[in-house]
């Protein structure tokens, strides 16, 4: 069983709609990541959450420490926005990855 | 801003060779991380190293072993590549709340 599971796996929008991902964990965390890697493979850091709401641009990040849960959120979605994202899970010194969010914007 | 290299964005490799892959970092980060991505599987940690000349293993270590010479380099060996181990290779180097992940190899081995 995996520590940290993401839904839904693939994701097909239209530009302009309301994006949703989700990230569910089973262990204790000091931290949540959400991750961004587009293709050519390069990961850069979107959000660290450990309690609450945090919000960058069009990107908005939740996590419901009592429920174990995260969500990911793109406003007005964009081609650009196309990409993997990944939930990961910092419990010490140790990270826990999910298998990632395929999310494509079609114009 | 942190800057995590990687010495090679593509490889091709036969079965049986010996592999080696660089990674560098120049934020002096102690915690350095090779890890490997497949298709469904995610990221799966294969060696870590909190400190120079130290190693530990992760979740996949077989047919791997790692060198840290110095503390902005991590370098991982695939001793006698195999087709298994075809994959995308990250490396990355963290504080104690972040992790900088390199641009990724893309290993073929045939």
């Amino acid at each position: 069983k995996n520590e940290v599971e993401q839904s839904p796996q693939n994701l097909t929008a239209q530009e302009g709609e309301f994006i949703t991902i989700n990230c569910s964990y089973s262990v204790g965390i000091s931290a949540l990541h959400w991750l961004q890697q587009h293709p050519g493979g390069g990961i850069v850091s979107l959000f660290m959450l450990s309690s609450g709401k945090k919000k960058h641009g069009r990107l908005i990040a939740t996590i419901n420490i009592q429920e174990k849960h995260s969500s990911l959120h793109i406003t007005a979605s964009h081609p650009r926005d196309s990409a993997v994202y990944i939930c990961a899970v910092r419990t010490g010194n140790q990270f826990y990855f999910g298998t990632g969010t395929s999310l494509t914007v079609i114009p | 801003d942190v800057k995590v290299t990687q010495s090679s964005r593509y490889l091709v490799k036969r079965t049986g060779e010996k592999v080696f892959l660089e990674c560098v970092q120049d934020m002096d980060h102690e915690n350095m991380f090779w890890y490997r991505q497949d298709p469904g599987l995610g990221l799966r940690l294969i060696y870590f190293s909190y400190d120079v000349k130290m190693k530990e293993k992760g979740d996949i270590p077989e047919g791997y072993s790692v060198s840290r010479e110095k503390k902005e380099r991590f370098s991982l060996i695939l001793e006698s590549a195999s087709t298994n181990q075809t994959s995308m290779y990250l490396c990355a180097s963290r504080t104690s709340e972040t992790q900088y992940f390199g641009p990724g190899t893309r290993l073929l081995v045939l």
